[in-house]
């Protein structure tokens, strides 16, 4: 099973700062990682799908980078509505993993 | 627009058996694999179970294999997922959603989500 280690748990930012997100897979996932965004009493949100493509709807200031193990979510400028938790998640062939999640709080 | 409604949760003893069901709509339901992620009380988000557009392929999390059954019924354009002898740690929030890609594609996510039954396990 692929392991997937996001840090750090928490990140701590004022709106209008840039937050980097990590994501490091136990093995490499190729560039089959997705990112979600989920909020307090709403199911998650796709964000990223296959390392670095951005959903439907998904605001320009979200990208994501990597391939292999290592894996980025950038927000480039945190919107008021970006405080939230935020997943990656992998799949290798029919079996999927999500990462324990980390927390964008304002500070 | 595409729409998937979670139903079937409730509070159930453990030990005891319950079905989900996740109906969709907006969408051609037999092309797209679909899948049932849940999330415990304060917890993060686990995979669960994933169902072929078919039917003939199911996955499981170790966790729950040869106690859950998924299955789907084309033809009412609705997912099950069968939960057999739960337990306490089965508690939580089920989530079905559906993959970004047709057919049997790798990569993606899940570009849609319903908004969740919840299961309780307790005496």
């Amino acid at each position: 099973e692929t392991v997937l280690t996001q840090s750090p748990d928490t990140l701590s930012l004022s709106p209008g700062e840039r937050a980097t997100l990590s994501c490091r897979a136990s093995q490499s996932v190729s560039s089959y990682l997705a990112w979600y965004q989920q909020k307090p009493g709403q199911a998650p949100r796709l964000l990223i799908y296959d390392a670095s493509n951005r959903a439907t709807g998904i605001p320009a200031r979200f990208s994501g980078t990597g391939s292999g193990t290592d894996f980025t979510l950038t927000i480039s400028s945190l919107e008021p509505e970006d405080f939230a938790v935020y997943y990656c998640q992998q799949r290798s062939n029919w079996l999927w993993t999500f990462g324990q999640g980390t927390k964008v709080e304002i500070k | 627009e595409v729409q998937l409604l979670e139903s079937g949760g409730g509070l159930v003893q453990p030990g005891w058996s319950l079905r989900l069901s996740c109906t969709a709509s907006g969408f051609t339901f037999s092309n797209y694999a679909m899948t049932w992620v849940r999330q415990a009380p304060g917890k993060g988000l686990e995979w669960v179970s994933t169902i072929s557009g078919g039917g003939n392929s199911k996955y499981y999390a170790d966790s729950v294999r040869g106690r859950f059954t998924i299955s789907r019924d084309n033809s009412k354009n609705t997912a099950y997922l069968e939960m057999h002898t739960v337990r306490a740690e089965d508690t939580a929030i089920y989530y079905c959603a559906k993959d970004l890609y047709s057919g049997s594609q790798l990569g993606g996510g899940f570009d849609y989500w319903g908004q969740g039954t919840l299961v309780a396990v307790s005496s």
